[in-house]
């Protein structure tokens, strides 16, 4: 089975910029979540989505971030205008109903901001 | 603010030995645990969950929880060097993790050969 598909793996980009970063979850799991990864602030969650819903999204650090879900196949995260404090990894994961499994992590899109 | 806490680290320990690792969470009404791990430019990767006090084992890990000390902990017997890596404990309000979790901001474990 393929897993959580992030695109793309790593972004340079200048300051002001837009920034859009891309996930596919895996297939059948109908919980999708953003983090953000920083030496340090650690993995924090931005926001995730039940059914394709935003459940929660007061991780989501100002306006400038936004994510959307438009089906249960994909989602986006954007950043605009993107800042040099917005440098990070960021992991989308997704789990199925069965809440004994574990969220599985896509491999991360490294983002800079120059 | 519900906060998920972990020594830094590192943790060094030579292989063979045992090493622990620890966790405190300030949410009471937490229900479910886990420990990541994670290695140096990858992604995190599920290695324990556990929902009740006590003890639960999987091969060289072990995890175990104190609801009432509002403590988890993970230990791993007979250290490889390939269990270097960051070990992120997170937390859940609810009984899985198809809800939100808090992770802690990891702890770093070297063995040394």
């Amino acid at each position: 089975d393929a897993g959580v598909i992030q695109s793309p793996r790593h972004e340079v980009t200048e300051m002001g910029q837009e920034v859009t970063l891309r996930c596919k979850p895996i297939s059948g799991h109908n919980s999708l979540f953003w983090y953000r990864q920083t030496m340090m602030r650690g993995l924090e969650l931005l926001i995730y989505f039940n059914n394709n819903v935003p459940i929660d999204d007061s991780g989501m650090p100002e306006d400038r971030f936004s994510a959307k879900m438009p089906n249960a196949s994909f989602s986006t995260l954007k950043i605009q205008p993107s800042e040099p404090r917005d440098s990070a990894v960021y992991f989308c994961a997704s789990v199925g109903t069965n809440s004994n499994q574990p969220q599985h992590f896509g491999d991360g899109t490294r983002l800079s901001i120059l | 603010q519900k906060e998920v806490e972990q020594n830094s680290g590192p943790l060094s320990v030579p292989e063979g030995a045992i090493a622990s690792l620890n966790c405190t969470y300030s949410d009471r009404g937490s229900q479910s645990f886990f420990w990541y791990r994670q290695y140096s430019g990858k992604s995190p990767e599920l290695i324990m969950f556990i929902y009740s006090n006590g003890d639960k084992e999987d091969g060289r890990f072990t995890a175990q929880l104190n609801k009432a000390s509002q403590y988890v902990s993970l230990l791993i017997r007979d250290s490889q060097p390939s269990d270097s890596a960051t070990y992120l404990c997170a937390v859940s309000h609810s009984g899985g993790s198809n809800y939100k979790l808090t992770f802690g901001k990891g702890t770093l474990l070297t063995v040394n050969p």
